[in-house]
C-alpha cells in the first residue's frame, strides 16, 4: 500500500523559513516523480514543486521560484520542500504527492506574525 | 501555461440523480485530464485518471469523458456518500493545473 507522510510545517513569521518532509513508504519511491501541491483555505489547489525520479530536474511555478527548494534522498525514500521568504499567500495545507495519482495527508503552514 | 475553467462552483442535487461537472482548458491537452474528489479533512482521491480511466476500487457510477479542451465529468445516480468537493486536473503540461473545484450538495 502506497503511503506518503508529510511533516514539518507549523507557524512561521513572514520572511521565514520551514522545511517539510515527506516519508514514502510501499512503493519503490526512486522509480517515481515526485510533487509538492498546496490546497490554500480558499481550497485552491497548486502545484508548487515538482521533482523526477532521480533528483536531476525540478519545477517550480512563478509563485515559489527562486523561494522554495525540493529535494528527495532515495536511500532514505524521503521527500524534502524547503520554504524560504515565506509570505502570508504562502499559507496553506502542503501534500506530498506520487506524480498525481497518491496523496499524503498533508500538513499545515501558516504564515503570520 | 494551461488555464482550468470548471463549472458550476456549486452544485445541489437530488439523491439519484445525474451530476455534471465539466472543464475547459486554454490548450489542447489530448485526453490528459484527472478528477478528483475530496472529503472534508481528507486529501484528494483520485477517482478518474487520463484517458478517461477509472481508478480500480471507484464505482462504475463515476464516468468522464471529453478531449482536447471540453471535459465532463459524470456521477450517474447520486449517492449521498458522493457529497465532497470535485476538482480536475490537466497532467499534459507543466505546470499541472487544477480547476477551481465544485462543491456538490444534497438538494
Amino acid at each position: 500500500e502506497v503511503q506518503l507522510v508529510e511533516s514539518g510545517g507549523g507557524l512561521v513569521q513572514p520572511g521565514g523559513s520551514l522545511k517539510l518532509s515527506c516519508a514514502a513508504s510501499g512503493f519503490t519511491f526512486s522509480s517515481y516523480g515526485m510533487s509538492w501541491v498546496r490546497q490554500t483555505p480558499d481550497k485552491r489547489l497548486e502545484l508548487v514543486a515538482t521533482i523526477n525520479s532521480n533528483g536531476g530536474s525540478t519545477y517550480y511555478p512563478d509563485s515559489v521560484k527562486g523561494r522554495f527548494t525540493i529535494s528527495r534522498d532515495n536511500a532514505k525514500n524521503t521527500l524534502y520542500l524547503q520554504m524560504s521568504s515565506l509570505k502570508s499567500e504562502d499559507t496553506a495545507m502542503y501534500y506530498c504527492a506520487r506524480d498525481h495519482s497518491y496523496w499524503g495527508q498533508g500538513t499545515l503552514v501558516t504564515v503570520s506574525a | 501555461e494551461t488555464t482550468v475553467t470548471q463549472s458550476p462552483a456549486s452544485l445541489s442535487m437530488a439523491i439519484g440523480e445525474k451530476v455534471t461537472i465539466r472543464c475547459i482548458t486554454s490548450t489542447d491537452i489530448d485526453d490528459d485530464m484527472n478528477w478528483y474528489q475530496q472529503k472534508p479533512g481528507e486529501p484528494p482521491k483520485l477517482l478518474i485518471s487520463e484517458g478517461n480511466t477509472l481508478r480500480p476500487g471507484v464505482p462504475s457510477r463515476f464516468s468522464s469523458s471529453g478531449y482536447g479542451t471540453d471535459f465532463v465529468f459524470t456521477i450517474e445516480n447520486m449517492l449521498s456518500e458522493d457529497v465532497a468537493d470535485y476538482y480536475c486536473l490537466q497532467s499534459d503540461n507543466l505546470p499541472l493545473t487544477f480547476g477551481g473545484g465544485t462543491k456538490l450538495e444534497i438538494k
